[in-house]
């Protein structure tokens, strides 16, 4: 049983470049979540899907865009990167919307230089 | 302000210690509460939760909660190395899909 899986594990972009990162659970989970992870800053939710075909803004979504692709996949992009979104990001799935116990992927390291 | 504020150690202890984790918040309106383990270079894992006020306890690990002082700790009993970790607390609005995190506090027990 894998969990939640999160590609690539590690990206290196220049200033202005895109990307999407790429998460997909197998536990038929219907709320997936995208969090970044800053040190000494804890956990901030970028995007949540409550559930397929539904997205919502979290706390700090500027400078990303999200797709629900399907029950299993949720995508993040990033437009046009700049250095203040290096960062841990985190994909995170639950049972449903009130569920408190989240899983998490293992997480992709991302450097804007 | 923070709506969670966690300590922000590092916390470093000898094995076998009992090690104090808390956080404090600001919104009464919270009722879920949890804690999460997070390991190097891992993502977090659901430790242990708690709904409203009380203590819950699994093992060696104990969640306390005190809705009265908007408080929360978690205790560790005969810490082990391996709990050697970044502890991050965790709270919900019942019903609300979005957690809210505090900032992590890392510990190291040293064997």
């Amino acid at each position: 049983n894998a969990g939640v899986t999160q590609t690539p594990k590690f990206q290196v972009l220049k200033t202005g470049q895109s990307m999407t990162l790429q998460c997909a659970q197998d536990m038929n989970h219907n709320s997936m979540y995208w969090y970044r992870q800053d040190p000494g800053m804890g956990l901030r939710l970028i995007y949540y899907s409550a559930s397929e075909g539904t997205t919502d803004k979290g706390e700090v979504p500027n400078g990303y865009n999200v797709s629900r692709l399907n029950k299993r996949e949720f995508s993040l992009r990033l437009e046009s990167a700049a250095p203040s979104q290096t960062s841990v990001y985190f994909c995170a799935s639950t049972e449903a919307q009130g569920n408190e116990k989240l899983f998490f992927g293992s997480g992709t390291q991302l450097s804007v230089l | 302000q923070k709506e969670v504020e966690q300590d922000p150690g590092p916390l470093s202890v000898p094995e076998g210690a009992i090690v104090s984790l808390n956080c404090t918040y600001s919104n009464s309106a919270f009722q879920y509460f949890m804690w999460y383990r997070q390991y190097s270079r891992k993502g977090p894992e659901l430790l242990m939760y708690t709904y409203s006020s009380g203590n819950k306890e699994d093992g060696r690990f104990t969640a306390q909660v005190d809705k009265s002082s908007k408080y929360i700790s978690l205790f560790i009993r005969d810490s082990q190395p391996s709990d050697s970790a970044t502890y991050l607390c965790a709270m919900r609005f019942t019903n609300a899909g979005k957690s809210t995190f505090g900032d992590g506090t890392t510990l190291t027990v040293k064997p």
